[in-house]
């Protein structure tokens, strides 16, 4: 089964902030790659899908790269509603899920 | 606007059998192609998969629970539900019922809460 690593586990960061996470998957997932958004208490929020396809309603300040192993998320500039966690998904084989990046305040 | 909603016990006993269901509301179970999953989040923990099915009947199962899980669908009531049998302490988590669009899961249930304990 493919397995997903996640980094930084967790993330300081003011607004404004310009925020990368990284993941990776154990083999090659060509881009079927998608970014959650999760809050506390509540489910998760779709945020990208296909390595870098941003979901409707989403905004452009989320964006997705990367294709094989490698994939980042970026948030261009942080705003106060984006301290969240973030999963990575993989759909190339089943469905797995990264360990998740908290993005805190700093 | 499609809302789920899980229902079921919130408390099962070791060795016992897991059952949950999932309303679907907002449009029709059997309307578009989608599949519907079940993922489960224990407490502080990540997301994990556990199955999905067609409202045609078709499944698939995580491998790693699929000896322990079922899931079945009534288009009639338009809901779909999880059976996970032998149960123990480490099947304690927030479960939740997704909508699945070719593996991505774009609606969500608020999740609910199962506890495995004697």
């Amino acid at each position: 089964d493919i397995q997903m690593t996640q980094s930084p586990s967790t993330l300081s960061a003011s607004v404004g902030d310009r925020v990368t996470i990284t993941c990776r998957a154990s083999q090659s997932i060509s881009s079927w790659l998608a970014w959650y958004q999760q809050k506390p208490g509540k489910a998760p929020k779709l945020l990208i899908y296909k390595a870098s396809s941003l979901e409707s309603g989403v905004p452009s300040r989320f964006s997705g790269s990367g294709s094989g192993t490698e994939f980042t998320l970026t948030i261009s500039s942080l705003q106060p509603d984006d301290f969240a966690t973030y999963y990575c998904q993989q759909y190339n084989s089943y469905v797995t899920f990264g360990p998740g990046t908290k993005v805190d305040i700093k | 606007q499609v809302q789920l909603q899980e229902s079921g016990p919130g408390l099962v006993k070791p060795s016992q059998t897991l059952s949950l269901t999932c309303t679907v509301s907002g449009g029709s179970i059997s309307s578009g192609s989608y599949y519907w999953s079940w993922i489960r989040q224990p407490a502080g923990k990540g997301l994990e998969w556990i199955g999905r099915i067609y409202t045609s009947g078709s499944t698939n199962y995580n491998p790693s629970l699929k000896s322990r899980v079922t899931i079945s669908v009534d288009t009639s009531k338009n809901q779909f539900s999880l059976k996970l049998s032998s149960v123990t302490a480490a099947d304690t988590a927030v479960y939740y019922c997704a909508r699945d669009r070719r593996r991505l899961f774009d609606y969500w249930g608020q999740g609910t809460l199962v506890t495995v304990s004697s």
